[in-house]
């Protein structure tokens, strides 16, 4: 099945560095992926929808300007959190669906990557 | 997207079936009932959907009913391994997937 892979699986950063997750579809092409985010003990939030050659559109209370969205390629769409700080510690995960199967309506989601700021 | 309210959690022994309930009252006609699973510290794991029809695949039973106000997951022989947190989502296939999840069942499968 279709895959999509996330790295790092796990990142700690200093204060006020910035952190680049990746994700990549393996397989197939994504013209639109998701990023989300979850805290301990909670469930997902959807933080933005990532547009390949397009800007994202984030969700609202999602700052736009701390966590930067770059969709360069159909496979490959990256999360930069800026000037990290300890309460952006938490699980991020990013999900893709492949348009090119007829009648797939299932999203992959990868691995999640951790990230701990310190 | 229609709101979906899950019990927080469920218990069921090993081998049994598992019938976790999700209400979706306010779903629109062109919104697909979805189901993931969340095992701690990992990514979500499609479990199955449908629209109106009742589905069935090699890991669970989708039933919907007519109104399609509420629906039920079905593992019909929980293992240890199905121990994880089950998200029901209510979306329109135009979002392609885009969810928002709500708080979902922690189903404990016990020995």
């Amino acid at each position: 099945g279709a895959v999509v892979s996330q790295h790092p699986s796990r990142v700690i950063c200093k204060s006020g560095t910035s952190v680049k997750i990746e994700c990549r579809s393996l397989d197939f092409q994504a013209t639109t992926m998701f990023w989300y985010r979850q805290f301990p003990k909670q469930s997902l939030m959807l933080m933005a929808t990532s547009n390949e050659g397009s800007k994202a559109t984030y969700e609202q209370g999602v700052e736009k300007d701390k966590f930067l969205i770059n969709h360069a390629s159909l496979t490959l769409s990256t999360l930069t959190v800026t000037s990290a700080h300890p309460e952006d510690s938490s699980f991020y995960i990013c999900s893709a669906r492949d348009l090119g199967v007829p009648r797939s309506t299932e999203a992959f989601f990868g691995q999640g990557t951790r990230l701990t700021v310190v | 997207d229609a709101k979906t309210t899950q019990p927080p959690s469920m218990d069921c022994a090993e081998g049994r079936a598992a019938n976790l309930p999700c209400n979706h009252s306010t779903i629109s006609g062109n919104e697909y009932v979805y189901w993931y699973r969340q095992i701690h510290s990992q990514g979500p794991q499609y479990i199955i959907h449908g629209l109106k029809n009742n589905e069935t695949n090699e890991m669970a039973s989708l039933i919907i009913t007519e109104d399609r106000k509420s629906s039920t997951l079905i593992l019909p022989h929980a293992t240890l391994r199905d121990t994880a947190v089950y998200y029901c989502i209510a979306t329109a296939d135009y979002n392609f997937n885009k969810f928002y999840f709500g708080s979902g069942t922690k189903l404990n499968v016990k020995p």
